[in-house]
């Protein structure tokens, strides 16, 4: 079955420096790969999506990569903020084969200041 | 322009009760999704629906368990003779249509503790 791996670590960033979260998954490449946000009792929110034919997207101070041919999605946050502390999800958009879009545990992020 | 509502927000029931979890999706979203998360695990797919059909509930545990998204009104989620292994949060999230820019958008959850 479609597995994804994301960091189960926290990632601790200085303010100012570019944090860089890693989604890795296994099997089939996805229609399109997503990027949410999850803050404590929260639900996700969505972030950024890219197509399997992309190789980057950018919104703002983020940045997604996508690389089928590793299977893996990088995801940048330039110039990070304490505003940037969160969890970060990766999902899987399956339409392509069976309609489900396939959720990450995350990584949290904590942006030192 | 309310976003997806969900209610109650927590939700504390003791062994064998029942568990009725309510979303209200986005206006003009008729596509619905349910979605589970245990502490430090990822958000696990349960069921999606739309207006009066189930179109997919491979997630959703085949007993004690049921959705519905009635022509009118909100999205059901079900959970008879809970167990305390349901003890978790419980997401809704809406969709205009399955298209690319179909974007699901969550509410802020329901937890449910069992005593």
């Amino acid at each position: 079955s479609q597995k994804i791996e994301q960091n189960s670590e926290a990632l601790n960033i200085q303010e100012g420096k570019t944090a860089t979260l890693t989604c890795n998954y296994t099997n089939y490449s996805p229609a399109y790969l997503q990027w949410y946000r999850q803050d404590p009792g929260r639900g996700p929110v969505f972030l950024l999506l890219i197509r399997e034919n992309e190789k980057e997207k950018r919104k703002e101070r983020l940045k997604v990569t996508f690389d089928t041919t590793l299977k893996q999605s990088l995801f940048h946050i330039t110039a990070s903020q304490p505003a940037d502390s969160a969890t970060y999800l990766c999902a899987l958009d399956m339409k392509n084969r069976d309609d489900k879009i396939i959720f990450g545990k995350g990584t949290r992020l904590h942006i030192l200041p | 322009n309310a976003g997806v509502m969900q209610n109650p927000r927590h939700l504390v029931r003791r062994r064998g009760q029942e568990a009725r979890l309510r979303c209200s999706p986005m206006k003009g979203h008729s596509h619905v999704y349910w979605y589970r998360q245990l502490p430090e695990e990822g958000l696990k797919f349960m069921v999606y629906l739309q207006k009066e059909n189930i179109i997919d509930e491979s997630g959703m545990p085949k007993e004690r368990f049921s959705a519905e998204f009635p022509k009118e009104g909100p999205s059901i989620l079900r959970i008879q003779q809970v167990v305390r292994g349901d003890s978790a949060a419980y997401f809704c999230a809406s969709s205009r249509g399955r298209g690319e820019a179909d974007t699901q958008y969550f509410g802020p959850g329901t937890r449910l503790t069992v005593l």
